[in-house]
């Protein structure tokens, strides 16, 4: 069975950084596309970012760009962001999603999310 | 970056209506397109994929359609579950993009 589990969340200060992570187990990690989803309380849900299986491809919304890195560890089963200068708007749930491929692209998984709060 | 626009932001209906909720696509996405259902403090669900292509599980009252730039999601008889806040995304071309989420309610 597909398990993400999110976390590193938690309340930080305007400007202050903060590193998510995500474990992932029940599939092969390293076969896939991954990404990273938020939604602000209350509202919508936004795409953040996603990055390639070896790294070599990654694709971020314009509004994290310059501040957010989305990396991974395939041996540790693991996806990470690493967000800098975090912004009030930064403020969402992070959920980490599985990518998969059928007539487009899809997020089929994602796990239950961890709170970003940045406030002071 | 492609705009999705979706409609209606809410809507009342009773168990056994037909439902159908709308996005469009600010330009051409083939059938790169999404549909999520989201309850109130849970995760989202991915219900159709690839415009019309039903992930494992969910019930066949569920149905995704597309015409151009159209694209559909109907519920033919709602049911008491599925009273929840359905988005819709892109995934053709980054920046991805959802929808702005449609509530079914409860009439």
């Amino acid at each position: 069975e597909v398990h993400l589990v999110e976390s590193g969340g938690g309340l930080v200060q305007p400007g202050g950084s903060l590193r998510l992570s995500c474990v992932a187990s029940g599939f092969a990690f390293s076969n896939y596309w991954m990404a990273w989803v938020r939604q602000a309380p209350g509202k919508g849900l936004e795409w953040v970012a996603n990055i390639k299986q070896d790294e070599s491809e990654q694709y971020s919304v314009d509004s994290v760009k310059g501040r957010f890195t989305i990396s991974r560890d395939n041996a540790k089963n693991s996806l990470y962001v690493q967000m800098n200068g975090l912004r009030a708007e930064d403020t969402a749930i992070y959920y980490c999603a599985r990518l998969d491929y059928g007539s487009g692209w899809y997020l089929d998984y994602w796990g239950q999310g961890t709170l970003v709060t940045v406030s002071s | 970056d492609i705009q999705v626009t979706q409609s209606p932001s809410s809507l009342s209906a009773s168990v056994g209506d037909r439902v159908t909720i709308t996005c469009r696509a600010s330009q051409n996405i083939a059938r790169s397109l999404n549909w999520f259902q989201q309850k109130p403090g849970r995760v989202p669900k991915l219900l159709i994929y690839g415009a019309s292509t039903l992930q494992g599980g969910v019930p066949s009252r569920f149905s995704g359609t597309e015409s151009g730039t159209d694209f559909t999601l109907t519920i033919s008889s709602l049911q008491p579950d599925d009273f929840a806040t359905y988005y819709c995304l892109q995934t053709y071309s980054a920046p991805w993009t959802f929808g702005q989420g449609t509530k079914v309610q409860i009439k």
